[in-house]
């Protein structure tokens, strides 16, 4: 089936270290995001990807790094900069400009002990 | 400009009651009005969109009615059931412009 496969679903990590949440997709989108959703917040855009090789900030960048070698793979590193990481984080991608339907995995939920 | 404000942050509605969330809009640019609904533990997934050509949208239960000139869009959720129990969050855009920019969610519970 088509779609966006994150993991890990939950990863708990000591204060100090970086841990890079992997996001896959099988869509052939272009686009991919990353949001992190925090309670009351809505979603906020980390970083984003519109080509292999290219990526841009969103905006809550900082303490995150991100990198797009692979059409289908937009990983996300949470840095031990990121002062408060404990989020969930989702990844999207887009297929076409117009429709502008994001089709977002499941989630991985990160809580820094 | 780039925000988009969402109300309630919750929301209670008996069993086949009417469902109302709002969203108001900054950027009189924006061009791409979509609703995700999003159930616990999951990704948020589009529920219903609209273009600020028309001013009302059905699909099923759901209805996103649009107010260009009060820069304003809603949505109704008819017969609410226990089953549409999620998080929805509106959101806009600019027709190829690559962000979506979301409001802050509302809550919704369907009492049986």
């Amino acid at each position: 089936d088509g779609g966006i496969t994150q993991s890990p679903k939950y990863l708990f990590r000591k204060e100090g270290q970086n841990v890079t949440l992997s996001c896959e997709q099988n869509l052939n989108h272009d686009a991919m995001y990353w949001y992190r959703q925090d309670p009351g917040q809505g979603l906020r855009l980390i970083y984003y990807s519109q080509i292999v090789n290219d990526f841009q900030k969103g905006d809550i960048a900082e303490g995150y790094s991100v990198s797009r070698e692979k059409k289908e793979s937009f990983p996300l590193t949470v840095t031990s900069a990121q002062k408060n990481p404990t989020a969930f984080y989702l990844c999207a991608s887009k297929g076409t400009p117009r429709t502008g339907e994001l089709f977002f995995g499941e989630g991985s939920r990160l809580t820094v002990l | 400009q780039q925000q988009v404000k969402q109300s309630p942050q919750s929301l209670i509605v008996q069993k086949g009651g009417i469902s109302i969330i709002n969203c108001a809009y900054e950027n009189t640019a924006f061009d791409y009005f979509p609703w995700y609904q999003q159930f616990p533990g999951k990704g948020p997934a589009l529920l219903i969109a609209i273009r600020p050509d028309v001013s009302e949208k059905k699909e099923g239960r759901f209805t996103i009615s649009f107010n260009k000139s009060a820069k304003q869009f809603s949505l109704h959720i008819m017969d609410s059931q226990p089953g549409d129990s999620a998080t929805y969050f509106c959101a806009a855009s600019l027709t190829g412009f690559q962000k979506l920019v979301f409001g802050t969610g509302t809550r919704l519970l369907v009492s049986p």
